[in-house]
């Protein structure tokens, strides 16, 4: 059964940094591209970053550049996000997802969310 | 940029109806194109893949059409599981856009 599951969640204040992991299982994790998505209170999904199976290829959206970075480690089945300069806009539930191989990037699984609050 | 557009925001239905959700992109997607269902306090779930392929485990009622820059969700009869919030997501060049989602209503 395949399984992600985020931590690193918590309350961290303007400015401050977080860590996120996204711990994998029962697939072959080091075939499969993984994203960070997140999703306000109340308010819809946005994609946040994608990193390749090898870790050559990563891209981000702009509300994020140059703030978050996304890894892997393919050897403990490990996705993570650092997220540094954070904002009360980056308040968010945030997921891990994988990319599915023939579904024309689709996310066909999703981890249970990790919540990130910045707040003074 | 491409941005996706989801038309109703809120939909209120009865179970046993037929339900169409729409989604309009900016520019030209081809087909790639998904639709996923969002429950309260749940990771969204991948229903529909290259706009009307059926993920696997995926209940035949739910269809998914459309090319270019206009998508449709079909639920062919609505069931009490159905009522949630569902989005629309494209994929281009490494980057993924969500519609800001249809919530689906008990009516």
């Amino acid at each position: 059964e395949v399984q992600l599951v985020e931590s690193g969640g918590g309350l961290v204040q303007p400015g401050g940094s977080l860590r996120l992991s996204c711990a994998a299982s029962g697939f072959s994790f080091s075939s499969y591209s993984m994203n960070w998505v997140r999703q306000a209170p109340g308010k819809g999904l946005e994609w946040v970053s994608y990193i390749s199976s090898s870790s050559s290829s990563i891209y981000y959206a702009d509300s994020v550049k140059g703030r978050f970075t996304i890894s892997r480690d393919n050897a403990k089945n490990s996705l993570y996000l650092q997220m540094n300069s954070l904002r009360a806009e980056d308040t968010a539930v945030y997921y891990c997802a994988r990319t599915c191989l023939v579904c024309q990037g689709s996310l066909d699984y999703w981890g249970q969310g990790s919540l990130v609050t910045v707040s003074s | 940029d491409i941005q996706m557009t989801q038309s109703p925001s809120t939909l209120s239905a009865s179970v046993g109806d037929r339900v169409t959700i729409t989604c309009r992109a900016s520019q030209s997607i081809s087909n790639w194109l998904a639709w996923y269902q969002q429950k309260p306090g749940k990771a969204p779930k991948l229903l529909i893949y290259k706009a009307s392929s059926l993920e696997s485990g995926v209940p035949s009622r739910f269809s998914g059409s459309g090319s270019e820059t206009e998508f449709t969700l079909t639920i062919s009869s609505l069931q009490p599981d159905d009522f949630a919030t569902y989005y629309c997501q494209q994929y281009n060049s490494f980057t993924w856009t969500f519609g800001q989602g249809t919530k689906v209503e008990i009516k």
